[in-house]
């Protein structure tokens, strides 16, 4: 089974507007981390946001946001005020155990096309 | 500035030819890791490496191998065995927080190598 699931290809977005790109993932670890990373069309990644399966609160850093649902295993991302620099790849990925090689298992991706 | 150089940026294999993909950190970090990523898709962990002179095959290490002489350097090389090379290399590193429950230091990755078959 699929460990992080990203069921949206690609998706277009009004610039300004919010867009929300959706995760799930899979795991019987009671301890683990969510993470979101973009990768514009050069090709690094770059870390946005982090979760902790622990958390109370949903994490927030800048236009990102994370709607955090644990029960429903799913961890998506907002991005609030959509800038057309915002295009690129996104991906989920996710940390199990505290000490399990602090491996990380991506999802397969959206591409995220902002529109002028 | 600190960070994760890799080099070369493109890289060109021969048939029945072993390259290797060089990847260099200054940032201190304990723990790196090699990804492969082919077009469209997300990222496969090839192998790892938490401390010096020690390292763990990832999903897909089969075509592949590592070193971890220095901290600083964690080489992948592409050998022969590896039928279908073509791909996007990542490089990442992130530093290790021994007893902690609940990690929230990301990896950082470098800029990547392309390599293609000839």
């Amino acid at each position: 089974a699929q460990k992080i699931t990203q069921t949206q290809p690609g998706m277009f977005v009004q610039e300004k507007e919010a867009v929300t790109l959706d995760c799930t993932y899979d795991t019987s670890d009671p301890s683990y981390g969510l993470f979101w990373y973009k990768q514009p069309s050069s090709g690094e990644m770059i870390f946005l946001i982090y979760q902790g399966s622990y958390d109370q609160q949903n994490a927030t850093e800048g236009r990102y946001s994370l709607n955090f649902q644990k029960a429903r295993k799913s961890a998506n991302l907002v991005i609030s005020a959509s800038q057309l620099g915002d295009s690129a790849m996104y991906f989920c990925a996710m940390r199990e155990g505290p000490n399990a090689g602090n491996m990380l298992t991506f999802g397969g991706g959206t591409r995220l096309m902002v529109k002028p | 500035d600190g960070g994760i150089t890799q080099s070369p940026k493109y890289l060109f294999r021969k048939e029945g030819q072993n390259v290797t993909l060089s990847c260099e950190q200054n940032l201190n970090h304990d723990a790196m890791y090699w990804y492969r990523q082919d077009p469209g898709q997300g990222l496969r962990l090839i192998y790892y490496s938490q401390i010096v002179n020690d390292f763990q095959k990832g999903d897909i290490a089969e075509g592949y191998s590592v070193s971890r002489e220095k901290k600083e350097s964690f080489p992948l090389t592409v050998t022969s065995a590896q039928k279908n090379p073509t791909a996007f290399y990542l490089c990442a590193s992130m530093t290790i927080r021994q007893g902690s429950i609940d990690s929230n230091q990301p990896q950082h990755f470098g800029d990547g190598t392309r390599l293609s078959i000839l």
